[in-house]
């Protein structure tokens, strides 16, 4: 069964850094997402790309955030200066009829 | 507004006793609901959808738009159902670019 990959699974970085979260979502899916999960909160929707570019996005999703699809294959989600409330995990899904969805890279912000 | 309400954080039952996971929602239009799974932290699994009407893992759940509810239900508990549950909403048909909203979560624990 096709999967939604997400690396790395888990990254550690210091406060104000960059970070990459990548996705390989499944291939002849054409809706991507990004979602994330604060521990112990509900997982909450952050944007959906589709047709390269954002369709929808929510409030979280501020200036910090950015998506980008650079190849025909990968699916990136850029936190330019991280906070320690980014921590968190973040699911990456795409969807034709039915949503699919990654393992999640759990972010920590030190 | 759009929400999704599971009442309950934690559910712990019994083997082989009956389960049903709450599940309420608010949305103006027709919505599409879903439950996931996640199984010991790992990915969201789709357990159902009501527009497929099916059971799985002897699972069922019906959508009642009176109640505005969407409850999860099994008549026997299994061990191996220990998991976090999730109800969702849709807001476009059949999942085309449709945002997912999602609930608190309800842990099921199913004792021996």
């Amino acid at each position: 069964e096709p999967e939604v990959t997400q690396t790395p699974s888990h990254q550690v970085t210091q406060m104000g850094q960059e970070v990459i979260l990548r996705c390989v979502p499944i291939s002849n899916h054409l809706y991507f997402y990004w979602y994330r999960q604060i521990l112990g909160q509900k997982v909450e929707f952050l944007v959906s790309f589709y047709n390269n570019e954002i369709s929808e996005k929510s409030e979280i999703f501020d200036d910090q955030f950015s998506v980008e699809r650079p190849d025909g294959s990968n699916f990136t989600l850029k936190i330019r200066s991280t906070k320690l409330e980014d921590s968190a995990m973040y699911f990456c899904a795409s969807s034709d009829s039915g949503y699919t969805f990654g393992s999640g890279t759990r972010l920590t912000v030190v | 507004a759009q929400r999704v309400t599971q009442p309950e954080k934690l559910l712990s039952v019994f083997k082989g006793a009956p389960v049903e996971l709450k599940c309420n929602y608010s949305y103006s239009g027709s919505p599409e609901l879903f439950w996931y799974v996640q199984y010991s932290r790992q990915r969201l699994q789709l357990l159902l959808r009501h527009i497929s009407r099916e059971s799985i893992k002897g699972f069922t759940a019906d959508l009642n738009k009176g109640e505005t509810s969407f409850h999860l239900k099994k008549p026997f508990a299994q061990e191996e159902d220990s998991a976090m549950y999730y109800c969702a909403l849709s807001t476009l048909r059949g999942n085309q670019g449709g945002k997912l909203i999602f609930g608190q979560g309800t842990e099921l624990s199913v004792k021996p």
